[in-house]
């Protein structure tokens, strides 16, 4: 089974600042999906990013950047130039591949991110 | 691009009585659709996956007589709990996979909060 972990359940930034929230997990797979998603006060679930495993390079998408490290199962995200907009909870999840059925996302416990004017 | 369609988008319902939520997938067909549960400041948890014309699978802890789920065609997905509880009020979420390869993303309802009385 695999696991996913958010060790930090709040954290706030100044708005036009960058932070970086973490994400670890274990997993005994070697090809899946990392994602990153955003959970508004609305409880809509937004997909902010997503790394496929076998890729090197890290994704980016405008503001939002990953920093995949297989090796350490790490998979933390950047949020530069923050806005008041990306207050939020935000929840790292694991997707292993399986063909093109996929797989239920396994999720982190969520970090509450607070974008401070 | 692809949506899912989630309703109701909240129900209060008695003690004792069914509930039953419906998810939809309006633009594409969704062999597969997984059902989350949500619990106050709390991440995801899956319940089960619901595979067209088959029965679901339920994720360790969850009761398939008490949350019944019906995946009789490719674009709908209904759970329902029955005999209601005080203790299953909660924020469900259902995705779907869109149909486009194992690369499609997942695609989220915007969820229903149930509240048993």
């Amino acid at each position: 089974a695999q696991t996913v972990t958010q060790s930090q359940p709040e954290m706030s930034v100044q708005e036009a600042e960058t932070v970086t929230l973490s994400c670890t997990y274990d997993t005994s797979e070697s090809n899946y999906y990392l994602f990153w998603y955003k959970q508004p006060p609305s409880r809509q679930m937004i997909l902010v990013i997503r790394q496929e495993a076998y890729k090197q390079q890290n994704a980016t998408e405008n503001r939002f950047s990953v920093n995949f490290q297989k090796a350490a199962k790490s998979f933390s995200l950047k949020i530069s130039d923050s806005q008041l907009g990306d207050t939020a909870m935000y929840f790292c999840a694991f997707m292993k591949h399986v063909g093109n059925a996929g797989n239920m996302l396994t999720f982190g416990g969520g970090t509450r991110l607070m974008v401070k004017p | 691009g692809a949506v899912v369609s989630q309703h109701p988008s909240w129900v209060i319902c008695k003690s004792g009585t069914s509930v039953k939520i419906e998810c939809r997938s309006l633009d594409f067909q969704a062999t597969t659709m997984f059902w989350y549960r949500q619990f106050p400041k709390q991440s995801l948890m899956l319940m089960a996956t619901s595979n067209e014309g088959s029965k679901a699978t339920y994720e360790q802890g969850v009761e398939k007589d008490k949350f019944l789920i019906n995946h009789a065609s490719l674009t709908l997905s209904t759970l329902t709990v029955t005999s209601a509880h005080p203790e299953d009020s909660s924020f469900y979420i259902c995705s779907a996979k869109g149909s486009q390869g194992k690369n499609s993303p997942l695609h989220f309802g915007n969820g229903t909060r149930l509240t048993v009385t």
